[in-house]
């Protein structure tokens, strides 16, 4: 358990508002990432973070902005929220280093927009 | 494009009923192929890391192996607390960005 917090857990939104979904890491973990979860699609990269400051986009990242102000917190930010990012997001993190090279995943969030 | 594809899509088995997971996938240079497990509303725990072919690894009733072309986790004997969605994901790049297949859900019946 690496520690990973994600808040809120749940959260119903209307179409057009801005909704920002926090994680937060008591690992000091450098990389961190931000993935959505849909039926049928699995886990989809939508940005990543590979230290304070230094962020980067993935395959979804279109209506999404993020932002890492230090190294335990992620922030994304859904500009203006649209139905279409009803989804469950889950933040991830993971060090240098480690033998298996795998990310740590928070619980989630569920989010709907209606 | 790099691409996780997994079969089936979802599994039922009776409980000591012994089966196989299979995750193909095409990526331009292997970094590492993952598998996790993901319980409803939960997120992914790591089971397995994978970097190259012939490659096995075990933890108790589960077993992953790895070919150039295909992952295969296979379940022995399995017990109903096995069941769960199981993910595939191949490194894609730098920074360890994954992508993941859309997962085979696993039920089993005692």
């Amino acid at each position: 358990d690496a520690g990973i917090t994600q808040s809120p857990r749940h959260k119903v939104t209307e179409t057009g508002t801005p909704v920002t979904l926090r994680c937060h890491q008591t690992e000091n973990h450098r990389y961190m990432y931000w993935y959505r979860q849909d039926p049928g699609h699995g886990l989809r990269l939508i940005h990543y973070s590979y230290g304070v400051k230094d962020t980067d986009k993935g395959e979804v990242s279109d209506g999404y902005s993020v932002s890492r102000s230090k190294t335990e917190d992620f922030l994304l930010t859904l500009e203006s929220a649209t139905s279409s990012q009803t989804s469950v997001y889950f933040c991830a993190t993971r060090s240098m280093g480690i033998s298996n090279n795998e990310q740590f995943f928070g619980p989630g969030t569920r989010l709907t927009v209606l | 494009e790099d691409q996780v594809t997994q079969s089936p899509e979802a599994l039922r088995l009776q409980e000591g009923e012994s089966s196989s997971l299979n995750c193909s996938y095409t990526v331009s240079g292997l970094r590492g192929l993952f598998w996790y497990r993901q319980d409803p509303g939960k997120g992914p725990e790591f089971l397995f890391t994978l970097y190259s072919a012939g490659e096995e690894k075990e933890k108790e009733r589960l077993k992953a192996t790895l070919t150039k072309k295909e992952s295969f986790l296979h379940i022995t004997a399995p017990k109903p607390e096995d069941s769960a969605t199981y993910l595939c994901a191949v490194q894609d790049g730098g920074y360890n960005k994954l992508i993941f297949g859309a997962g085979t859900r696993l039920a089993v019946h005692p």
